[in-house]
């Protein structure tokens, strides 16, 4: 079964808008990641954050990590149609496996 | 650089029939995963090799899967006898080893249905 919690599952904005999305874990972890899936296709890896790390940005995204509630948010920034994907967060313990949660199913309208 | 290549793209068989997917990871990668992604859920974890020896299969139902990465490069995922709660999306990923590269490059991955 899968440990990590996404919220909300699925998720309709307008072209312009920004998008946040929300991972929950429940163990220690070395870090979390984020991956986009386009229908139909592998994931491609989006962004790592570090323990250590609380916040963290590539171009319009921006990740923040709180390991004190085991949680982590993703916020895609002046969203774009082709933003239109499923997120996933992955979080890695100590020599563990990656566990991907539920997803974040993100529909952009033009 | 070329990415993870995986094959079939689609595969339609009827229960109880026999399947195999295969996998060529990046050029370099060590570490290769298999992954099951049902239908509007998560990807989860059957396999993980590093090189040709198994790291993880705590997952896989060894009772019909098996898999082997013969060489430490391309890797073959099969299921014998198939049921229909094995349709899904394999994904083969690999990444470089080490504890710093997390970073998993998946391939387009192949569709199953079980009839």
């Amino acid at each position: 079964s899968q440990q990590g919690e996404e919220d909300p599952q699925a998720l309709s904005i307008q072209e312009g808008e920004n998008a946040t999305m929300n991972c929950s874990y429940k163990t220690s972890i070395n870090n979390l990641q984020w991956y986009r899936q386009n229908s139909g296709r592998g994931l491609v890896h989006l962004i790592l954050i570090r323990s250590n790390e609380r916040e963290k940005h590539s171009g319009r995204l921006r990740v923040t990590l709180d390991t004190s509630k085991k949680s982590s948010s993703l916020l895609i920034t002046a969203s774009r149609a082709a933003d239109t994907a499923s997120y996933f967060c992955a979080y890695k313990a100590a020599g563990n496996k990656l566990t991907f949660g539920g997803g974040t199913r993100v529909l952009v309208k033009p | 650089e070329a990415g993870v290549a995986q094959s079939p793209r689609y595969k339609i068989i009827e229960k109880r029939q026999s399947v195999a997917f295969w996998c060529n990871p990046i050029s370099g990668h060590a570490t290769l995963y298999w992954y099951q992604q049902i239908l509007g859920q998560g990807p989860k974890l059957l396999i993980q090799f590093q090189n040709n020896g198994v790291v993880d299969d705590s997952q896989l139902p060894k009772d019909r899967f098996s898999a082997e990465r013969l060489k430490g490069v391309d890797s073959t995922l099969k299921i014998q006898p198939a049921k229909l709660e094995d349709s899904a999306v394999y994904l083969c990923a690999s990444s470089l080893p080490g504890q710093f590269n997390e970073k998993l490059f998946f391939g387009s991955g192949t569709q199953l249905s079980v009839l």
